[in-house]
């Protein structure tokens, strides 16, 4: 079965900082791979989706990057500020079956 | 993207009573799915409901305690019967969609049982 984690689970930083953020997978028979932000008592927001044949996905101060061979992902932040504040997980979905595997999440406080 | 619309968005209710939480998506998908995510932790999938069939409730999951339905190609309910305070939970509505197979969500339905 697939395993997700995320590591750190809980990161703060000043505003302005560039911050990563790392997603690691036991199986690296991935059909796409997919980070959501996810404020509190809220539902998910779709961040970026890379699937299994990408190196990296990129919108605005947002980058993330695939290895499959190594099940690792990142999520790279730039010049952050506080709205960017929230829970950040990633989730992947395997080449056979429907369902998503979701990492643990890693809060995010981007201090003013 | 698809746009998911969830209500109830947040609901305190009684022990021992059920809750029926409702999904409407802007577009016709095929499969549906509902999550649970409990206080603190990710989130677990409780089932996967396609039109015009039974869902399909993962491992620890039963229809007694979740009945879902799935009337048509843009619509679905979970209902939460017989709630007891390990119920409290925030339940999301899903469905990926198009070649990529995107996830997307709904904004939640907050549940609390006292």
């Amino acid at each position: 079965k697939q395993e997700v984690t995320q590591i750190p689970a809980a990161l703060s930083v000043p505003e302005g900082e560039n911050l990563v953020l790392n997603c690691s997978f036991t199986d690296s028979a991935i059909y796409n791979l997919q980070w959501f932000r996810q404020d509190p008592g809220k539902g998910l927001t779709s961040l970026l989706l890379i699937q299994s044949s990408q190196r990296e996905q990129t919108s605005g101060r947002l980058n993330a990057s695939l290895d499959k061979s190594s099940g690792r992902s990142t999520l790279y932040i730039a010049a952050s500020q506080p709205g960017d504040s929230a829970t950040y997980l990633c989730a992947v979905i395997p080449n056979t079956g429907n369902q998503f595997y979701f990492g643990t999440g890693t809060s995010l406080t981007v201090i003013p | 993207s698809a746009v998911i619309s969830q209500k109830p968005s947040r609901d305190i209710c009684q022990r021992g009573t059920s809750l029926t939480i409702q999904c409407q998506v802007d577009s016709q998908v095929t499969m549906m799915f509902w999550y649970r995510q409990q206080p603190g932790q990710s989130l677990t999938l409780i089932a996967t409901a396609n039109q015009g069939s039974e869902a399909t409730y993962e491992s620890g999951f039963v229809i007694d305690k979740f009945p879902i339905s799935r009337p048509n190609l843009t619509f679905s309910t979970l209902t939460v019967s017989n709630m007891s305070p390990e119920d409290s939970s925030i339940y999301l509505c899903s469905v990926n969609q198009g070649g990529t197979g995107e996830l997307f969500f709904g904004e939640g339905s907050r549940l609390t049982v006292l």
